[in-house]
């Protein structure tokens, strides 16, 4: 059960957009319909964005959006603003009742 | 207002043992699973394992499996991560979280975090 892949980081400036790719097998993401992807600002606990691969929670800006196709889940934020500079996860069921993580991606807001 | 509270802050030499807590309130604490997440300095979220506090089924990640204890105690609505011989790697922030109810198997909700500190 190996993390699964996301890049170290991405960047963009306010108003552009950005995607985060987070790549499985076909044992978690690619054969999941749970893939979730949660928000941490420095400091602080993570908070959910997005489940099962592309639903938004209440309170979620709809500039939030997720997607899969085969091994690999993306997160698309659109419209940067300066909050949304943090860290973000995925995290897919990987079956059995277990879970595993993306490494993580820091998203930095130029 | 649903809520994981966890206990507080712990200091630690190794060999030592040690058990934290996370109380949920404001929902059916006996019904929905929770499961525990590390995050080792500097590093991200590692997936530990999870309970279910209706009747104790208990899942490990494999790289954790024989290494902790998850447990939990429904009458006091408390789940709890232990070690028995903690080692200096153990030092992380350890989070609980709430796994939803809907069916869509995302943790909705997460306690504020244990900072856990193995120093001899």
């Amino acid at each position: 059960q190996s993390a699964l892949t996301q890049p170290r980081s991405v960047s963009g400036s306010p108003g552009q957009s950005v995607t985060i790719s987070c790549t499985g097998t076909s044992s978690d993401v690619g054969g999941s319909k749970y893939v979730s992807w949660y928000q941490q600002p420095p400091g602080k606990a993570p908070k959910l964005m997005i489940y099962a691969v592309s639903k938004r929670p209440s309170g979620v800006p709809d500039r939030f959006s997720g997607s899969k196709s085969g091994n690999t889940a993306s997160l698309t934020i659109s419209g940067l603003l300066a909050e949304d500079e943090a860290d973000y996860y995925c995290c897919s069921d990987a079956g059995s009742y277990t879970w595993v993580f993306g490494g993580g991606t820091k998203l930095t807001v130029l | 207002e649903v809520q994981l509270v966890q206990s507080g802050a712990e200091v630690k030499k190794p060999g030592e043992s040690l058990k934290i807590s996370c109380k949920g309130s404001g929902y059916s604490f006996t019904n929905y699973w929770i499961g525990w997440v590390r995050q080792m300095p500097g590093k991200g979220l590692e997936w530990m394992g999870i309970i279910y506090p209706g009747d104790s089924d208990t899942r490990y990640s494999p790289s954790f499996q024989g290494q902790v204890t998850i447990s939990a105690d429904k009458s006091i609505s408390t789940a709890y991560l232990q070690w028995s011989s903690l080692k200096a790697s153990d030092t992380a922030m350890y989070y609980c979280v709430r796994l939803s109810g809907d069916g869509y198997n995302s943790y909705d909700y997460w306690g504020q975090g244990t900072l856990v500190t193995v120093s001899s």
